[in-house]
C-alpha cells in the first residue's frame, strides 16, 4: 500500500510569486485535505477535495485554491505569495464520505516566500 | 468545535509508560478523540482513536473517561524515537472531515 506522497519537498519563491504544491493520495482514498503549519502553530485546515469537488474550506482566502484529479491526487495553488504564506504546507488523504474516515499524512512541502 | 486541552509539554524516562491527558469538555455524543503525533518536521503520525470504549493497537492505548470529557494516551514503553509534539483532536461531524489541532503536548523522552 503506497502512502501520501508530497513534491516538491523545498521550495523557496519571492513575494507576488504563484505556487503550486502537489499531493498523491494513499492507494483507495478518494479525499485530499490541505493544512498550513506554521513555525510552532499547529496545522491548519486550509479545504478539502472529495471526488474533484471542494467539500469544505477553512479561514483561507480565495487565492489560496485547489483541484482535485480523477486519480485523486491534489494540487494547492496560491497565489500572489506573501512573507506569511511561508510554511509547511500538508496534504492528507482519507476514505471519505459518509462516516469521514482516519486522515493520513503525507511528509510535506517546506515553501518559503521570500 | 469541540475544543481540547493539553499540558504543553511533558517528559517521561526511556522505557517507562508515557501518560497524555487531554480534556475535551464539551465533547458531542458522536464525535471521536482521535490522537496524532508529529516528529520535527514531519508530516502529522496518526496514533489511535476512540469513541467510547479504551482502544489499543500497536502503538498506544487510548483511555476515554466515562462521561467522555477527558482521554488519556498511553505509550506503555517510551522510546527515545517517541519524542514528538502529542495533538489530541475531537474530530469535527461536518461535511469537511476536517481536523483541529490545537498546540499539543510536546513529550520529550529521556536517556
Amino acid at each position: 500500500e503506497t502512502g501520501v506522497t508530497q513534491s516538491p519537498t523545498h521550495l523557496i519563491k519571492t513575494r507576488g510569486q504563484q505556487v503550486t504544491l502537489r499531493c498523491s493520495s494513499q492507494s483507495g482514498h478518494n479525499t485530499v485535505s490541505w493544512y498550513q503549519q506554521a513555525l510552532g502553530q499547529g496545522p491548519q485546515f486550509i479545504f478539502q477535495y472529495y471526488r474533484e469537488e471542494e467539500n469544505g474550506r477553512g479561514n483561507f482566502p480565495p487565492r489560496f485554491s485547489g483541484l482535485q484529479f480523477p486519480n485523486y491526487s491534489s494540487e494547492l495553488n496560491v497565489n500572489a505569495l506573501e512573507l506569511d504564506d511561508s510554511a509547511l504546507y500538508l496534504c492528507a488523504s482519507s476514505l471519505g464520505q459518509p462516516r469521514g474516515d482516519t486522515q493520513y499524512f503525507g511528509p510535506g512541502t517546506r515553501l518559503t516566500v521570500l | 468545535d469541540a475544543k481540547t486541552t493539553q499540558p504543553p509539554s511533558m517528559d517521561c524516562a526511556e522505557g517507562r509508560a508515557a501518560n497524555l491527558p487531554c480534556n475535551h469538555s464539551t465533547i458531542s455524543g458522536n464525535e471521536y478523540v482521535y490522537w496524532y503525533r508529529q516528529i520535527h518536521s514531519q508530516g502529522p503520525q496518526y496514533i489511535i482513536h476512540g469513541l467510547k470504549n479504551n482502544e489499543t493497537n500497536e502503538m498506544a492505548s487510548l483511555i476515554i473517561t466515562e462521561d467522555r470529557k477527558s482521554s488519556t494516551l498511553i505509550l506503555p514503553h517510551a522510546t527515545l524515537r517517541d519524542t514528538a509534539v502529542y495533538y489530541c483532536i475531537v474530530r469535527v461531524q461536518t461535511g469537511a472531515n476536517n481536523l483541529f489541532f490545537g498546540t499539543g503536548t510536546r513529550l520529550t523522552v529521556i536517556p
